[in-house]
């Protein structure tokens, strides 16, 4: 069965403290990986997209990275701006279309 | 470019009432999803329309259902609604035949009293 796990449930940081947010995935075969971020009261806005071990992708402060059983999401000098809930996803190569999502990592910027 | 569009916002409804929720997708987006997003379970995946047709189905009885138009607008229904059955209703819409960038709309906040 599907399954991803994301890890800590909630983070604070300082603002300029960098740290990373995990994904663990369990998934009959992998078509994607994928990340959002939910800000409160609005639907998950799309960051990145994985397809393969190895791949990275970045934007902004946000960098993506994936290996063969989990994906990490590293936080760069962050700032109060990018408070959020993280959300991590997994699509199948079953021919389903779609998304197993993790419960989200929910992340606090202190200024 | 106007985004995903869901109505209403907010709904409050009593056990055994029933609900349709609607969304409106971006221009040129054929394909539809709906997913279920509550504190404890997070997201979790309803169905999803493409072109009139449903093509996928998530773990959820019978009394979830959902239709897709020839505009790609799309409606979901809940009957005899439970309390369980509260929770924020997602719609996301995309551009090709994939799930692949998901544009999600804010949303429809139902409480079942």
């Amino acid at each position: 069965e599907d399954q991803v796990t994301q890890s800590p449930e909630a983070l604070r940081l300082q603002e300029g403290e960098s740290s990373s947010l995990n994904c663990s995935y369990t998934v009959s075969g992998l078509r994607g990986l994928f990340w959002y971020r939910q800000d409160p009261g609005k639907g998950p806005e799309f960051l990145f997209t994985l397809y393969s071990a190895g791949e990275e992708k970045e934007k902004e402060r946000l960098k993506a990275t994936l290996t063969k059983k989990e994906s990490f999401l590293h936080i760069t000098a962050p700032k109060p701006e990018d408070s959020a809930t993280y959300l991590c996803a997994v699509q199948a190569s079953t021919g389903a279309n779609n998304l197993f999502f993790g419960t989200g990592t929910r992340l606090t910027v202190i200024p | 470019k106007a985004g995903v569009t869901q109505t209403p916002r907010y709904l409050i409804k009593t056990r055994g009432q029933q609900v349709t929720l609607s969304c409106s997708p971006i221009s040129g987006h054929r394909s539809v999803s709906w997913y279920q997003q509550t504190p404890g379970q997070g997201l979790q995946f309803l169905f999803e329309y493409f072109s009139e047709t449903q093509r996928n189905k998530g773990n959820f009885p019978g009394r979830f259902s959902g239709r897709q138009f020839s505009n790609s607008r799309s409606e979901m229904n809940v009957s005899t609604l439970e309390l369980g059955d509260s929770a924020l209703y997602l719609c996301a819409s995309s551009a090709r035949d994939s799930n692949e960038k998901l544009f999600f709309g804010s949303g429809t906040q139902l409480s079942v009293l």
